[in-house]
């Protein structure tokens, strides 16, 4: 089974500062593992994916996440929010044998304070 | 290329009623995948769609089905609609090989209301 825990269900950060939005996940075979960000009355869209390549993957907008096993961890990151990077945030888990499925944490609403 | 669509944005029903929603996917993606996103439960995966075949399901009742036709627009049907129900419907296309590293690319959604 496969399953995904977002850290902190709302995270504010001044403009400008350092974004950190956690993701953890529990797979009993190896992970996928992808970010999404949801605009108000919007669909999903990705920012970046890890499919076992690189560890350290870059996405768009300058965000970027580092898969590490050892914690099952796959936090996103950027290293200066903009007013526009608010947004919620989803982190999401599939594997192989799970074709079509992505499993999906709570989410993460990001303010963005000026 | 265009991206996903979904028909209609918004549908208000009343219980006991049915709906079908419709999602047609980007050019040359042959897998749709349905979710429901609702405040309490989150996102929830419905099933995913592949050359006109169910090839994964979630846990949801059997009055949630689909179907996708040959050109691989897709359909959900639900049926003796409960409150429960209401709820933001996603559908995401992708080009659906056997590697679940395709990203699915999503639709702006189906807002379902039920009074």
């Amino acid at each position: 089974a496969q399953s995904v825990t977002q850290l902190g269900s709302h995270v504010s950060v001044s403009e400008g500062a350092l974004v950190l939005l956690r993701c953890n996940y529990s797979s009993s075979v190896p992970p996928y593992l992808f970010w999404y960000v949801q605009y108000p009355n919007q669909g999903l869209q990705l920012l970046l994916k890890y499919t076992s390549a690189a560890t350290l993957v870059k996405g768009i907008n300058d965000f970027e996440a580092e898969f590490k096993k050892s914690e099952t961890s796959f936090h996103l990151t950027k290293p200066s929010a903009h007013m526009s990077d608010a947004a919620e945030y989803f982190c999401a888990v599939t594997s192989s044998s799970n074709t079509g499925k992505l499993i999906f944490g709570q989410g993460t609403t990001l303010q963005v304070k000026p | 290329k265009a991206g996903v669509t979904q028909t209609p944005r918004y549908l208000i029903k009343t219980r006991g009623q049915q709906v079908t929603l419709s999602c047609s996917p980007i050019s040359g993606h042959r897998s749709v995948s349905w979710y429901q996103q609702t405040p309490g439960q989150g996102l929830q995966f419905l099933f995913e769609y592949f050359s006109e075949t169910q090839r994964n399901k979630g846990n949801f009742p059997g009055r949630f089905s689909g179907r996708q036709f040959s050109n691989s627009r897709s359909e959900m049907n639900v049926s003796t609609l409960e409150l429960g129900d209401s709820a933001l419907y996603l559908c995401a296309s992708s080009l659906g090989g056997l590697a679940s590293t395709d990203t699915q690319y999503f639709g702006p959604g189906t807002r379902l209301t039920v009074l």
